[in-house]
């Protein structure tokens, strides 16, 4: 069954930097575009970013644009999230998901202090 | 961007009732709507997905119905432990932007 697992969250200071990872397996990862999703404390659910299967196509949220950077490596079933210039509103548990509906990971957890 | 809205925001009901959340799309979404059921510190879960379709081990309480700009979530015969918040999602988009309603949140 389709298996999402995201590390690298933590506390980082304003301005700081953060490679989130999600390793996948149960599915043929090289074959699904992938996304991620955000929850700030206490809100929704919010789209962040999207690439293609083949990296050939990325997307980002107005919110992120210039600072977050989608990737991935087929080769070892991994999507990564590189966080830049993290603002406190960044400060949100960060989910994994496949473009195809599936079920999602457990989320990684990013601070970002005020 | 398509704008997902729901209704209500908090529905409170009793245990065995049946239960109707609703979700509408600013644009056609064709079937590509999802529901998430999420509880506090939870995983939001996949519920169902192609708008009617119930994913794995989720109980046939659960159904969804409409197309195009209107969607329900219905939870027939509410159980204690299906209080939570409940997210509709659209796939449909391309580019493959999603976008989620704000939630409902079922309380017994």
């Amino acid at each position: 069954q389709v298996r999402l697992v995201e590390s690298g969250g933590g506390v980082v200071q304003p301005g700081g930097s953060l490679r989130l990872s999600c390793a996948a397996s149960g599915f043929f990862f090289g074959g699904y575009g992938m996304h991620w999703v955000r929850q700030r404390p206490g809100k929704g659910l919010e789209w962040v970013a999207f690439t293609r299967y083949d990296e050939s196509l990325k997307y980002y949220a107005d919110s992120v644009k210039g600072r977050h950077t989608v990737s991935r490596d087929n080769s070892k079933n991994i999507l990564y999230l590189q966080m830049n210039n993290l603002r406190p509103e960044d400060t949100a548990v960060y989910y994994c998901a496949r473009d195809q509906p599936a079920p999602w990971g457990q989320g990684t957890r990013v601070t970002v202090p005020s | 961007e398509v704008v997902m809205t729901q209704s209500p925001a908090t529905l409170s009901v009793s245990p065995g009732e049946r239960v109707t959340v609703s979700c509408r799309a600013s644009l056609s979404v064709g079937s590509r709507l999802a529901w998430y059921q999420q509880k506090p510190g939870q995983t939001p879960r996949l519920l169902i997905y192609d708008t009617s379709t119930r994913a794995t081990d989720i109980p046939t309480r659960f159904s969804g119905s409409g197309s195009g700009t209107e969607f329900t979530l219905t939870i027939s015969g509410l159980q204690s432990e299906d209080c939570a918040v409940y997210y509709c999602h659209q796939y449909d988009t391309w580019p493959p932007v999603w976008t989620f309603g704000q939630g409902t949140k079922v309380e017994i």
